[in-house]
């Protein structure tokens, strides 16, 4: 069982390149969330998903745009990278919402440079 | 917005020494996680607490769950080498709308 794969683990941009991080997991979850953490900080959700085919927007959504087409995949968009995209993001799933919460399995995470 | 102030920051320890670190927030939560965050990796899940008062153990972990549900802390006891990395609590809102709020972590470094 792999969880919840990331790729790819590296990645430099320059100013104003787009890119897509890609997301799966095989656990067959409906809850997935995309997430960035700065140096020193916690992590912030960027936008997350119920469904396939339904998304919703967390803290920090500027910047990014995301789709669902598959239980499986939950692709991050950047379309025009900056300095300030600069990060690690974490890609995180679970059985089931924050409602009553439980637990979020995360990828390894993709470390993002915007140069 | 909501806020959890985790402390400290970082911790120089001893190995077999015991590990304390906390986290505080001026907002209610209902749930409160622990997380820890191994280099190069995601963070994993520890211990969840759903209840005020609420003492759970993991192993040599122990969080609690504050009376007045804008705290919680995790005790280590007997630190050994693979217990460092970065230690982050996390909540969940009374409207979290399916947001878990992060502290800023602690890091844990143990002196050879």
């Amino acid at each position: 069982n792999a969880g919840v794969t990331q790729t790819p683990k590296f990645r430099i941009l320059k100013i104003g390149q787009s890119m897509t991080l890609q997301c799966t997991q095989d656990m067959n979850h409906n809850y997935m969330y995309w997430y960035r953490q700065d140096p020193g900080m916690g992590l912030k959700l960027i936008y997350y998903s119920v469904g396939a085919g339904i998304t919703d927007k967390g803290e920090v959504p500027n910047g990014y745009n995301v789709s669902r087409s598959t239980t499986e995949d939950f692709p991050l968009r950047l379309e025009l990278a900056a300095p300030s995209q600069t990060s690690v993001y974490f890609c995180a799933s679970s059985s089931r919402g924050l409602d009553t919460y439980n637990e979020q399995f995360f990828g390894p995470g993709t470390r993002l440079t915007v140069l | 917005g909501q806020q959890l102030n985790q402390s400290p920051q970082s911790m120089f320890i001893q190995e077999g020494e015991d590990v304390s670190m906390n986290c505080t927030s001026s907002s209610i939560f209902n749930t409160w996680l622990w997380y820890k965050q191994d280099p190069g990796e995601g963070p994993v899940l520890l211990i969840a607490l759903y209840k005020a008062g609420e003492l759970t153990s993991n192993g040599r972990l122990t969080a609690q769950f504050g009376i007045t549900r804008k705290d919680s802390f995790l005790n280590i006891s007997a630190s050994i080498p693979s217990d460092v990395g970065i230690y982050f609590c996390a909540a969940v809102g009374l409207d979290s709308n399916y947001q878990l709020i992060w502290g800023a972590g602690t890091k844990l470094i143990i002196k050879p």
